[in-house]
């Protein structure tokens, strides 16, 4: 069974970069891609970007600027960097597995994790 | 246009059939994926491939494709089936994800 597992800190100051890691289990990340989501409070969903199962990647382009995904198959872990981060920033963000052609279908995702962006 | 429209809410008394709509000229070339969020909950994928049914989603949901506009469709609506509904796709390229509003589904 496939389960994945956000983590990192749940505060962050504005212009500071937000750091968060997804652990999977059940699966080796080389064989799937993986995408972020984020969703602010009361809001709808958001795709912040993917990494495929080769390394590529791409971005949302509004974002494109100050975000970083990356894995880590040694511990079998994908990585978010979002940096200059402000109050809009602030959201539950989720990590998922794709399952089609980069653009697919995202399953499972990961419970979530709420990072609140303040002084 | 690559946004995809939902309307904001649907409402609907139990048993009734509730059909959500999701439209975009992005549609007509691209898949369509529907997920239903509870609160406080991780979406989760309930329709793929516009019409395919995810494992372990009961038979009264099912999705339809027409040009330009997708529809998620619940039959028998329950109680339970109230949440959040999000469609998803890519643009016209098939570079980028892009997902629907969200429509909220009321059962009254």
């Amino acid at each position: 069974q496939v389960q994945l597992q956000e983590s990192g800190p749940g505060l962050v100051q504005p212009s500071e970069t937000l750091s968060l890691t997804c652990t999977v289990s059940g699966v080796s990340i080389m064989t799937y891609s993986w995408t972020w989501i984020r969703q602010p409070p009361g809001k709808g969903l958001e795709w912040i970007g993917y990494i495929s199962y080769s390394g590529n990647t791409e971005y949302n382009p509004s974002l494109k600027s100050r975000v970083t995904i990356s894995g880590d198959t040694s511990q079998n872990q994908l990585s978010l960097k979002l940096t200059s981060v402000t109050a809009a920033d602030t959201a539950v963000y989720y990590c998922a597995r794709e399952r089609g052609l980069l653009t697919g279908p995202l399953n499972p995702w990961g419970q979530g994790t709420l990072v609140t962006v303040s002084s | 246009s690559n946004e995809l429209t939902q309307p904001p809410s649907v409402s609907v008394s139990p048993g009734q059939t509730a059909r959500i709509t999701c439209s975009s000229d992005a549609l007509a070339k691209q898949y369509s994926y529907w997920y239903q969020q509870k609160p406080g909950q991780a979406p989760v994928l309930v329709i793929y491939r516009d019409n395919e049914r995810f494992s372990g989603i009961p038979e009264r949901f099912s999705g339809s494709s027409s040009g330009t506009t997708v529809t998620l469709t619940i039959d028998g609506v329950q109680a339970e089936d109230e949440a959040d509904y999000y469609c998803q796709s890519a643009d016209s390229s098939g570079t980028y994800v892009i997902f629907g509003g969200g429509t909220k589904l009321t059962v009254l």
